[in-house]
């Protein structure tokens, strides 16, 4: 069982709609991060956290933003959504360079 | 630059079958090395890690892999696979910090 939560788990959204999607762990992890996860695809990192109020966008460039102004919280938003941000959205978390615990995802759809 | 390869995209095999999935990596420094699975439904867990030591490490659920460094390779091993085992297969590579690097997955279907 995961100790990452990750809420809505499905989202389906119509096009220029502002939406947050929640991940919170328990764990006490210092980073975490947010990842795109497409099929037949591998994972792409667009956001990653150190630790509170430390937030940097990762490899795949993304219009999300994020926040971290708790250790344990750490949501993504989309401010204004396109059907190009269809996709799965996944949460993990680590403590250091060390095995990520994921949550169980998001998967929106905008139309 | 830095990339991970998975080169059986869909693999499918009867049960009590061996199983054998590749994994090369593109880094030349000292990389973390991790299988990840995700069953149907499911989450992504943690199937194996290798950090140093012993080249050939032990997972979950009997499954195995070996570090070759020579070969910039990871693969993952099970003797004989089960139905239960139906999942879809990730490697990655932490090349330190944030950075991790995960293959495009093998979807694994074991017919019972």
């Amino acid at each position: 069982e995961a100790d990452i939560y990750q809420t809505p788990r499905y989202l389906v959204i119509g096009t220029g709609k502002k939406i947050t999607l929640e991940c919170s762990q328990t764990m006490g992890h210092d980073k975490m991060y947010w990842y795109q996860q497409d099929p037949g695809m591998e994972l792409h990192l667009i956001h990653y956290s150190y630790g509170v109020n430390s937030t940097e966008k990762g490899d795949l460039s993304s219009e999300s933003t994020v926040s971290r102004i708790r250790t344990e919280h750490f949501p993504l938003t989309l401010e204004s959504a396109r059907p190009s941000h269809t996709s799965q959205y996944l949460c993990a978390s680590s403590v250091g360079a060390n095995v990520l615990t994921f949550g169980a995802g998001s998967r929106l759809t905008v139309l | 630059a830095q990339s991970v390869s998975q080169h059986n995209h869909h693999v499918i095999l009867s049960e009590a079958a061996s199983l054998e999935l590749g994994c090369n990596y593109s880094y030349g420094g000292t990389v973390n090395l991790f299988w990840y699975v995700q069953y149907p439904g499911q989450h992504l867990q943690l199937l194996l890690k290798y950090f140093s030591g012993d080249p050939l490490v032990k997972g979950i659920k009997g499954f195995e892999a070996e570090f070759i460094k020579s070969k910039f390779s990871f693969n993952l091993r099970k003797p004989s696979v089960q139905w239960s085992d139906t999942a879809e297969y990730f490697c990655a590579v932490n090349l330190g910090t944030y950075k991790y690097i995960f293959g495009t997955g093998t979807r694994l279907k074991v017919l019972a």
